[in-house]
């Protein structure tokens, strides 16, 4: 059976230190794989996605993923955090065989100053 | 502006009522999505629509109509068969229902049920 999982339901940082947001899938087909950021009470917003072009993806604000094939395990990293960055993080993946999306349970990622 | 349109931004419903929710795109795309969301569950599928006048069940259709009249609208109704609606309902549209797909969401509507 396919499915994602988000290691951790909240992240906490302080400003300026590295984020590290993390996501296992598990799927017998080749994923893509994608993060969403969303901000209270608002839509998703696309941050990334990978489709089996480059493992290592860089997306908007600075923040990058990578494919790891071994681990399946796309996590979501940045260098620096900001205090805009705090927000609510979804891991997704579809399939090659044309499933529904499967959403993690997302991770809230709060930053202070 | 391209983008989706997803209103009222606030709903609120008395128990046994029927409510419907506005979700339009003028991004041309031929797929469309409605999603519920609830504290930490994440976002669940209730219905699809990969082309006008076709609609498919998601995971959590029970209690939910759809209907596909137009390829820029799909509007959800939440029937009172629905036994918990109070929720953040989120729209979305792609090029085409396809793996690879960037879905595009709307700002979601939260509905209340008095």
């Amino acid at each position: 059976a396919q499915s994602v999982t988000q290691l951790d339901s909240h992240v906490s940082v302080s400003e300026g230190t590295p984020v590290l947001l993390r996501c296992n899938y598990s799927s017998s087909y080749s994923p893509s794989l994608f993060w969403y950021v969303q901000h209270p009470n608002k839509g998703l917003q696309l941050l990334l996605k990978y489709t089996s072009a480059a493992t290592l993806v860089k997306g908007i604000n600075g923040f990058e993923a990578e494919f790891k094939k071994s681990e399946t395990s796309f996590h979501l990293t940045k260098p620096s955090a900001h205090m805009s960055d705090a927000a609510e993080y979804f891991c997704v993946v579809t399939f090659q065989a044309g499933t529904a999306l499967i959403f993690g349970k997302g991770t809230t990622l709060s930053v202070s100053s | 502006d391209g983008g989706i349109t997803q209103s009222p931004k606030y709903l609120f419903r008395k128990e046994g009522q029927n409510v419907t929710l506005s979700c339009e795109q003028n991004l041309n795309h031929d797929a469309m999505y409605w999603y519920r969301q609830d504290p930490g569950q994440g976002l669940r599928l209730i219905y699809y629509s990969q082309i006008v006048n076709d609609f498919q069940k998601g995971d959590i259709a029970e209690g939910y109509s759809v209907s596909r009249e137009k390829k820029e609208s799909f509007p959800l109704t939440v029937t009172s068969a629905q036994k918990n609606p109070t929720a953040f309902y989120l729209c979305a549209s792609s090029i085409a229902r396809g793996a690879n797909n960037e879905q595009f969401f709307g700002p979601g509507t939260r509905l209340t049920v008095l």
